[in-house]
């Protein structure tokens, strides 16, 4: 069974810039979350989508924002990118979101915003 | 919001001792609480969970145990071995695949 699968792995953009990431969750699950992992600020939530509707958010600027499609693959993307967005975004996915379920993560997209 | 702290941040032990790490939370609707290890360069990866109704929870070397009523958990690693050597989060949920991590403990395990 394949992973989940996140692209790109590996980018550098310019502030200013916008970006888009993408993760396919592992066959049959349907829940996708997105993380922020940086040295200073450690794991933070994003967003989390299910069957195509954000069911919640983290406490990030609107900059940030996200979809799901009909195959429960997902997007993020980030605006008007700034230093501070450099960082290792994470993509989870679990069967329904339902706590307990087992997340499993992506291996990253890093980011590098110069 | 929900608030996890965790300690230590660096943890260095012998090969064979045991490792514990510990995390706090804020919000007692929390109930579900993972933990993952984080190699060098790779994603996470779940180690053990353990819900709200149990408090204790075994898996050959790991065990963790909670304590509700003091909303702390901890995370215990017997036997360790250089290959336990890596960065463990602890985690608190209390709905849909919203996680709040703790900071991480980076543990070293000496050969």
């Amino acid at each position: 069974k394949a992973g989940v699968t996140q692209t790109p792995r590996y980018l550098i953009k310019t502030r200013g810039q916008q970006v888009t990431l993408s993760c396919s969750p592992i066959s049959g699950h349907r829940s996708v979350s997105w993380y922020q992992q940086t040295p200073g600020q450690g794991l933070q939530f994003l967003f989390e989508y299910f069957s195509e509707t954000q069911r919640n958010k983290g406490n990030f600027p609107g900059r940030f924002s996200g979809r799901q499609f009909s195959n429960s693959r997902s997007e993020m993307n980030v605006s008007t990118l700034e230093l501070g967005d450099s960082a290792l975004y994470l993509c989870a996915s679990s069967l329904d979101g339902t706590v307990g379920n087992t997340i499993y993560f992506g291996e990253g997209s890093w980011l590098t915003v110069v | 919001g929900e608030n996890v702290e965790q300690h230590p941040s660096t943890l260095s032990v012998q090969e064979g001792d045991s490792a514990v790490i510990k995390c706090t939370y804020s919000d007692s609707a929390s109930n579900y609480f993972p933990w993952y290890k984080q190699e060098l360069g790779k994603r996470p990866q779940l180690i053990i969970d353990i819900r709200s109704n149990v408090g204790e929870k075994k898996d050959q070397r790991i065990a963790v145990t909670l304590n509700k009523t003091a909303k702390h958990f901890s995370l215990h690693i017997t036997e360790t071995q250089p290959e336990d050597s890596a960065v463990y989060f602890c985690a608190a949920s209390d709905n849909f695949n919203k996680f709040y991590f703790g900071s991480g403990t980076k543990l070293n395990v000496k050969p």
